[in-house]
């Protein structure tokens, strides 16, 4: 079955203690991205990935860490979260070009105190 | 820079009845692509309906259609005989075509059908 996994579903944390979040797709998608999510806002990107060991800025990258060294996982790093990273993240693939779908991982609430 | 505009926080609507939710959005470019994606409580992402610019026809699938106004730059989704199940948030986004290019979020919508 095709999908996107993100891992874990629930994570509460606290100021300062560094997280990763994990990604991981088996569609052979050069593109991956990662979305913040807040009320009345929308999704907004925060890092995305064109392929093996390239990522670029999103709009939002502040405070934000990502790699790419296997072209399937794309995980998102948090060195020192803040209560303003509190939100609701998703990790979406797919083919390069902005035709084709997107598809989107079930979602991280994340919430540090 | 791209900008994707949900001007209603929140709709309701009956079951059985229809429903439209609006969307607009900013750019000077001609050839880009629009998308509706629902978000149900368990917060998966799932597409709804896709609409290329360069297509003057509105994309349908089922229940669901679009009303693309190009030159309005309005492309809003409509909800034939609403479901229980369509209760959800509706996100609408905006792409341009091409390599590497970023998807654009409206605000959302949240719509709730009442029994």
């Amino acid at each position: 079955e095709a999908q996107v996994t993100q891992n874990p579903r629930y994570l509460i944390t606290v100021t300062g203690k560094k997280l990763t979040v994990t990604c991981s797709q088996n569609m052979n998608h050069e593109y991956m991205s990662w979305y913040r999510q807040d009320p009345g806002l929308g999704l907004r990107q925060i890092y995305y990935s064109m392929n093996v060991e390239v990522t670029d800025k999103g709009d939002v990258p502040e405070g934000y860490k990502v790699s790419r060294k296997e072209k399937r996982n794309f995980p998102l790093i948090l060195e020192s979260p803040s209560p303003n990273q509190t939100s609701l993240y998703f990790c979406a693939s797919r083919m390069k070009y902005g035709s084709t779908e997107a598809f989107f991982g079930q979602g991280t609430r994340l919430t540090v105190v | 820079a791209q900008t994707v505009t949900q001007s209603q926080p929140e709709m309701s609507v009956q079951e059985a009845e229809t429903v439209t939710l609006s969307c607009t959005y900013d750019t000077s470019e001609s050839n880009y692509y629009l998308f509706w994606y629902k978000q149900p409580p368990s917060r998966q992402m799932i597409l709804v309906i896709r609409q290329e610019a360069y297509k003057q026809q509105n994309a349908t699938e089922n229940r669901f259609s679009v009303n693309f106004q190009k030159a309005a730059k309005s492309f809003s989704l409509k909800i034939s005989d609403s479901q229980l199940g369509d209760t959800a948030m509706y996100f609408c986004a905006f792409i341009l075509n091409g390599a590497g290019n970023m998807l654009t979020f409206g605000g959302g919508t949240r719509l709730m059908v009442k029994p």
